[in-house]
């Protein structure tokens, strides 16, 4: 059964930084690209960033672009969020996302984790 | 910067068919831009529907269904349930390895 569990969100200070994971489980971790989206409170979902399955390829949304690097530890079966420079409007529940193939141009997405939570106070 | 357009609400009777779109504010949509649907509700992670434009995900019901109607993705529920009342999202593939979503439809069985 594929899982994915997202840790490390919680409460940082405007300017500040954090580091996500998310641990997967039950599928060939590096055979799939995976996904990184966000959801403000009472707002849309929000496309954050991709990575390809051998993590060579990234890529981000304009909003978290030069903030936000997303990287992978495939013998860990682990993907990472690195935030910095955070702001009032990154605070969002945070999910990851697999793809269904090893490119960030594969159908998104049929798993996703159950999401944490990033609260950016001012 | 192109945005991709969804019907902010809908309304659907029980028992009776509804489609969603998913479309652009400049051009039209195609299979090239993989097209997916998710289904959430309030506190709870997204769930796939349908991925490359009209594949089921694992578990989902006949009843939902996706296509290319009319240059926009579609999304079609026939056989409306109560528990289909949830907000629903599209997100297309904009090249590039950019992904953008829709602003999400909110759906109400009654």
């Amino acid at each position: 059964e594929v899982q994915l569990l997202e840790s490390g969100g919680g409460l940082v200070q405007s300017g500040g930084s954090l580091r996500l994971s998310c641990a997967a489980s039950g599928f060939r971790f590096s055979s799939y690209g995976m996904t990184w989206v966000r959801q403000a409170p009472g707002k849309g979902l929000e496309w954050v960033s991709c990575i390809s399955g051998s993590g060579g390829s990234t890529f981000y949304a304009d909003s978290v672009k030069g903030r936000f690097t997303i990287s992978r530890d495939n013998s860990k079966n682990t993907l990472y969020l690195q935030m910095n420079g955070l702001r009032g409007e990154d605070t969002a529940v945070y999910y990851c996302a697999m793809h269904e193939g090893q490119y960030t141009h594969s159908p998104m997405a049929q798993h996703w984790g159950q999401g944490c939570l990033v609260t950016v106070s001012s | 910067q192109t945005v991709v357009t969804q019907e902010p609400s809908f309304s659907v009777s029980p028992g009776g068919t509804v489609t969603l779109t998913c479309g652009l504010s400049s051009g039209s949509v195609s299979t090239s831009y993989s097209p997916s649907w998710y289904q959430q509700t309030p506190g709870q992670a997204p769930r796939t529907l349908i991925y490359s434009t009209n594949t089921r995900s694992s578990g989902v019901p006949d009843r939902f269904s996706g296509s290319i109607l009319a240059n926009k993705a579609a999304l079609t529920i026939t056989g409306a349930q109560a528990d289909d009342e949830s907000d629903y999202y599209c997100v297309l593939y904009m090249g590039s390895g950019i992904w953008v979503f829709g602003g999400g439809t909110k759906l109400t069985v009654l």
